[in-house]
């Protein structure tokens, strides 16, 4: 079975502080593992995959498959990072999404 | 390059009745899939169509059901809706080809309340 868990419901951290969002999947194949965001009154998009390995808006995340972990990280957080953030997993299906972490970013 | 479009907005039924959303894929994409999203979870993947025919299933029962047109637009069909199917269902346009899956691109939702 596929599952994505995101232990967090919700982060707050101050401006200019590390953030780092939690997510852990099982998966028994080799998954794709992606993060996607929703701002306020926008729609759900796509932050970053795995196999990109590309930093968007300076977030990074790295797939562990030993410790079957995929967190999104930035090392400095500013105010427009405050939104929705839901890790992905796909497998036999499209996406199978955790319940989101909410991200407050406190001026 | 237009996006994927949804409609109607919102959406008020009562147990019972049934439903029909639709949804307008991204120009030039060629599969669509459909996700429930309860209030305070994560999109839930109901099916995703490609090429007009249904190309992988979620755990959802069979009064859910679906269609893609040439066009690539599909529809979303529920129905004896319960009160737990109320939740924002959002569609999903993207390129593939057979079961790779590629970016996925969502559309606003519908917001369905069943009374």
């Amino acid at each position: 079975a596929q599952r994505v868990t995101q232990p967090e419901k919700l982060l707050s951290v101050f401006k200019g502080a590390p953030v780092e969002l939690k997510c852990n999947y099982s998966y028994s194949g080799s998954p794709e593992l992606f993060w996607y965001v929703q701002y306020s009154r926008q729609r759900l998009q796509l932050l970053l995959r795995h196999i990109s390995r590309e930093s968007i808006k300076g977030f990074t995340a790295d797939l562990n498959k030993g410790e079957t972990s995929f967190h999104l990280k930035k090392p400095f957080a500013q105010e427009e990072d405050s939104a929705m953030y839901y890790c992905a997993l796909s497998g036999n299906t499209p996406l199978v999404f955790g319940k989101g972490t909410r991200l407050s970013v406190i001026a | 390059e237009t996006g994927v479009t949804q409609s109607p907005t919102h959406l008020i039924k009562t147990r019972g009745q049934q439903v029909t959303l639709r949804c307008s894929s991204q120009s030039g994409h060629n599969t669509v899939s459909w996700y429930q999203q309860a209030l305070g979870q994560g999109p839930q993947f109901i099916f995703q169509y490609y090429r007009e025919e249904e190309n992988g299933r979620g755990n959802f029962p069979p009064r859910f059901s679906g269609l893609q047109f040439p066009n690539y637009s599909s529809e979303l069909n529920v129905n004896a809706l319960e009160l737990d199917d109320s939740a924002l269902y959002l569609c999903a346009s993207s390129l593939a080809s057979g079961r790779s899956y590629n970016e996925q691109f969502f559309g606003p939702g519908t917001r369905l309340t069943v009374l």
